[in-house]
């Protein structure tokens, strides 16, 4: 089992559409989670950073955060071309052990937007 | 803001030859970070630097690789010898802190360095 686990998708969602990006993740004990984009050929952008059970919204992004089921979901609202690219979630290391700035990423989900 | 810079940008070398990859983090950051994704892969960690001391060094695959932060500014990771299974992009990433009782806090990429071993 990988200790992240994401759809690698691709996706496919129409413009003005809701995105909806899930992601598990094998270590109970992680306490940060967190969202990147990263376009074709660039570095990851981070989008959303999460801690808490819940949700947490910016802007047209929300991330949605529940340990018991250590599930992490980004849900991008009216979607647009722009938005098309891979979205990477990210889990950080377990707080109080030497690893604990470390991000564990999964492989990615496509994401692509059509007119 | 300046955000992380890396350098070069890209480089081809040949195998057994060495390459320096550089990083210079956001400024006031004391936390930088060293990934690799290679081809198909996810990206995954090799090192955590706190100023310029080692964090963790776990994800560093063999002793040929080398990496120093001189002074807690930038850092340098060093590739000797290199072999073929060294392609990939080598992210620097860095974050201002670390909540204690949370762990990772928000970190920042670089642009990254294509490596190419031929």
């Amino acid at each position: 089992q990988k200790e992240v686990e994401q759809n690698s998708g691709p996706l496919s969602v129409p413009e003005g559409a809701i995105a909806s990006l899930n992601c598990t993740y094998s270590d109970r004990v992680s306490q940060s989670f967190f969202w990147y984009r990263q376009y074709s050929g660039k570095s990851p952008e981070l989008i959303m950073s999460i801690y808490s059970n819940g949700d947490k919204e910016d802007g047209r992004f929300t991330a949605q955060l529940n340990k018991a089921s250590q599930y992490v979901s980004l849900l991008i609202r009216d979607s647009q071309p722009s938005d098309s690219a891979t979205y990477l979630c990210a889990v950080g290391g377990t707080a109080g052990g030497t690893s604990y700035g470390k991000l564990t990423f999964g492989q990615g989900t496509i994401l692509t937007v059509h007119p | 803001e300046a955000g992380v810079t890396q350098f070069p940008s890209h480089s081809v070398i040949e195998k057994g030859q060495t390459v320096t990859l550089r990083c210079d983090p956001i400024s006031g950051h004391d936390n930088l970070y060293w990934y690799r994704r290679v081809m198909g892969k996810e990206i995954k960690f090799l090192l955590h630097f706190v100023k310029e001391s080692k964090q963790d060094e776990s994800g560093m695959p063999n002793n040929r690789f080398l990496a120093e932060r001189t002074g807690g500014t930038y850092s340098t990771l060093k590739v000797q010898p290199a072999e073929l299974e060294d392609s990939g992009v080598y992210f620097c990433a860095s974050s201002q802190f670390l909540i204690l009782g949370q762990g990772a806090y928000e970190q920042y990429f670089g642009p990254g360095t294509r490596l190419t071993v031929t």
